[in-house]
């Protein structure tokens, strides 16, 4: 049972473009969401961070939107480098551990 | 200078077989995790433990025996190792004693590839 999901396993955006990436949930009880990125042959770092008492966050190119009604986040890349290219995982936490989905991977060309 | 280094980085072996994944972090962190990123990409909890007691302990068989000899090290035992036990093997590390954005915050390994044949 996926309680977190990301349902684009991949993307593909022009360098300078907007990059979306979209993540649902479906557990109530999340209230805190991040966004990491992977690199091949890397473990995951952190990109951005969510409270569920906001509905956005903001951290230079990066923003992360939250719609709690809809249980929909969205990670937002403006513009969009080269270097961005990654696998993206969203993931959501109850306060215990957190919760993965199963990534997409970006694709930025130049 | 590793924040959170797991050895070995891949891990080749025969069914049947017992093996172990070490992690040791320096971040002064109390909270360490172990995650498996199986085939189909999911990362998935396994083990969470704070300053050496076990935390989370999911729907994962016996045969995986988490040991913390210190809060700066989780290693990972696997005995009579199964094909579907290959899969990459993440160990991370977070505060405990912050607020959310603090302690939600993983610090990774850069995982162990294993591959059971």
């Amino acid at each position: 049972d996926q309680q977190v999901k990301q349902n684009s396993p991949s993307l593909s955006v022009q360098e300078g473009r907007i990059s979306i990436l979209n993540c649902d949930y479906t557990n109530s009880m999340f209230d805190y969401f991040l966004w990491y990125k992977k690199y091949p042959a890397e473990g995951p770092t952190f990109l951005i961070s969510i409270s569920s008492i906001k509905d956005k966050n903001e951290d230079g190119r990066f923003t992360v939107f939250l719609n709690k009604s809809a249980k929909h986040l969205s990670l937002h890349i403006v513009p969009s480098q080269p270097g961005d290219s990654a696998v993206y995982f969203c993931a959501a936490s109850a306060g215990t551990a957190l919760i993965f989905g199963k990534g997409t991977t970006l694709s930025v060309s130049s | 200078d590793t924040a959170v280094s797991q050895t070995p980085k891949y891990l080749v072996t025969q069914m049947g077989n017992d093996k172990s994944i070490k992690c040791e972090q320096n971040l002064g962190h109390d909270t360490m995790y172990w995650y498996k990123q199986d085939s189909k990409k999911f990362l998935k909890i396994m083990f969470s433990y704070n300053n050496k007691e076990l935390i989370i302990n999911e729907t994962v068989p016996n045969r995986f025996s988490p040991k913390s000899p210190d809060k700066a090290h989780l290693n990972l035992h696997i005995n009579s190792l199964e094909l579907g036990d290959s899969a990459v093997y993440f160990c991370a590390s977070s505060p405990s004693e912050g607020d959310r954005a603090t302690n939600e915050k993983l610090f990774f390994g850069s995982g162990t590839q294993l591959s059971v044949l």
